[in-house]
C-alpha cells in the first residue's frame, strides 16, 4: 500500500504569512498532483509535477517535486483568506488505462485577517 | 470549459436500499474514476474504467458495482446500503494520452444512509 503523509495536518495563520506544506512517501510516483478542496465540493486540480526536481509556480504558490519523485512541497507566499481550504497531494501510478491516485492525508489551511 | 457532471448531487436512502450514482466525464475524456470520501477523510479510490473496460479496482465493496457506457458516462450501483456508506462520492475523468493523465473531479454526490 502506498501511503502519502502530509504535514502539517492543520495550519492556522495570519494574512500575509508564508507557509509550506509537505507531502512525503516511501513510494515512487509517476507524477504528483496537488488539489484544493472546499467543504462539500470536489477537489480542484492546482498543478501536476512529473519530473524529479521540478519546480512549478502558480502565482503565489510554488510546487516542488523531490528528485526521487517520492515527495513534494507546496509553498504559499503572502497567504490570503481566499487560500483557506483543504490541500491534498495525490501520487499517481500508471495502470492499464489512465492512472490511480493515492491521496495524502490532507492539510487544512485557515488564513485569518 | 465543460467539467465533470455528477448526479444526483444529494441522495438520501434507507439501510438495505439501493442507489445509483451517475457521472458524465469531460468531453473526449475516456477514463473515469470513482472515489469515496468519508467525513474528515481523504478520497479513497474505488474503481476506474478506460474505454468502457474496468482498468483498476481499489477498495470497492462487493455490494457495489460500476460500469462505463458507450457514451463514456459511468454509473456506480450500490446495493444493500449500510450506514457506513454515507459519504461523498466523487467521479473524476482523464484523457490518458493527453499529457500527464491529470484527473479532473466532479462536484460529488453526497449520499446519506439513514
Amino acid at each position: 500500500t502506498q501511503l502519502l503523509e502530509q504535514s502539517p495536518q492543520f495550519l492556522s495563520i495570519q494574512e500575509g504569512e508564508n507557509l509550506t506544506v509537505y507531502c512525503n512517501s516511501s513510494s515512487v510516483f509517476s507524477s504528483l498532483q496537488w488539489y484544493r478542496q472546499e467543504p462539500g465540493e470536489g477537489p480542484v486540480l492546482l498543478v501536476t509535477v512529473v519530473t524529479g526536481g521540478e519546480v512549478k509556480k502558480l502565482k503565489r504558490l510554488t510546487f516542488q517535486f523531490g528528485d526521487a519523485r517520492k515527495d513534494s512541497s507546496l509553498h504559499i507566499t503572502a497567504a490570503q483568506p481566499g487560500d483557506t481550504g483543504l490541500y491534498l497531494c495525490a501520487g499517481a501510478v500508471i495502470t492499464g488505462g489512465g492512472n490511480k491516485l493515492t491521496f495524502g492525508t490532507g492539510t487544512q489551511l485557515k488564513v485569518e485577517l | 470549459a465543460a467539467g465533470v457532471i455528477q448526479s444526483p448531487r444529494h441522495l438520501i436512502k434507507e439501510k438495505r436500499e439501493t442507489a445509483t450514482l451517475k457521472c458524465y466525464p469531460i468531453p473526449r475524456h475516456d477514463t473515469v474514476y470513482w472515489y469515496q470520501q468519508g467525513p474528515g477523510q481523504d478520497p479513497q479510490f474505488l474503481i476506474s474504467f478506460y474505454e468502457k473496460m474496468q482498468s483498476d479496482k481499489g477498495s470497492i465493496p462487493d455490494r457495489f458495482s460500476a460500469q462505463q457506457f458507450s457514451d463514456y458516462h459511468s454509473e456506480l450501483n450500490m446495493s444493500s446500503l449500510e450506514l457506513g456508506d454515507s459519504a461523498l462520492y466523487f467521479c473524476a475523468s482523464s484523457f490518458p494520452s493527453g499529457g500527464d493523465n491529470e484527473q479532473f473531479f466532479g462536484p460529488g454526490t453526497r449520499l446519506t444512509v439513514l
